[in-house]
């Protein structure tokens, strides 16, 4: 089944305790993307990478770091959470280069609701 | 930059009636792509339906259809025969055709859904 995992689903930590949230598709991928959903904001997006070794700021990357070691394996690092990073986070991936015209769905993780005291 | 703007927070339907989300957009760009996304209760990400801006078909899904019209940057889903199971957030989305940064999408703030038995 083609899919998106996220780990943990749910995590509850505190200020200044690093963290990692995993991501995985099996998809076979170029491109990955991070999100966090607040309210009243809807997505937006932290970081996202085109391929192996290729990685990029979206529009709120401050206080975070992703790596792309592997196709399949995008995860996002907090170094220091902060409570402003209590949010839902997302990943989500697509088959596209960035290279061509067209797009195809993205497919998106079941979401990982992060909690900062 | 592109924005996107969903004015109605909230909004309520009965059962087996008809219901349309407004969603509407700026941008300079020529071709890009719209969608609607829905977020039920479980937080999962659900692609609605597409519409790509060079196409003046407007796009339908089963009960889902839009009404794109590109000169005043407005695409709005119509959900006709409302049923309980539609009961979630839904967000618009727009995407570049074309763009370095690969797949990424903009999203409204979102617009909450509830059906009414």
């Amino acid at each position: 089944e083609a899919q998106v995992t996220q780990n943990p689903r749910y995590l509850i930590t505190v200020t200044g305790k690093k963290l990692t949230v995993t991501c995985s598709q099996n998809m076979n991928h170029e491109y990955m993307s991070w999100y966090r959903q607040d309210p009243g904001l809807g997505l937006r997006q932290i970081y996202y990478s085109m391929n192996v070794e290729v990685t990029d700021k979206g529009d709120v990357p401050e206080g975070y770091k992703v790596s792309r070691k592997e196709k399949r394996n995008f995860p996002l690092i907090l170094e220091s959470p902060s409570p402003n990073q209590t949010s839902l986070y997302f990943c989500a991936s697509s088959h596209h280069s960035g290279a061509r015209l067209g797009t195809d769905t993205q497919y998106f993780g079941p979401g990982t609701r992060l909690t900062v005291l | 930059a592109q924005t996107v703007t969903q004015s109605q927070p909230e909004m309520s339907v009965q059962e087996a009636e008809t219901v349309t989300l407004s969603c509407t957009y700026d941008t300079s760009e020529n071709n890009y792509y719209l969608f609607w996304y829905k977020q039920p209760p479980s937080r999962q990400m659900i692609l609605v339906i597409r519409q790509e801006a060079y196409k003046q078909q407007n796009a339908t899904e089963n009960r889902f259809s839009v009404n794109f019209q590109k000169a005043a940057k407005s695409f709005s889903l119509k959900i006709s025969d409302s049923q309980l199971g539609d009961t979630a957030m839904y967000f618009c989305a727009f995407m570049k055709a074309r763009q370095s940064s690969g797949d990424k999408l903009t999203f409204g703030t979102g617009t909450r859904l509830a059906v009414r038995p």
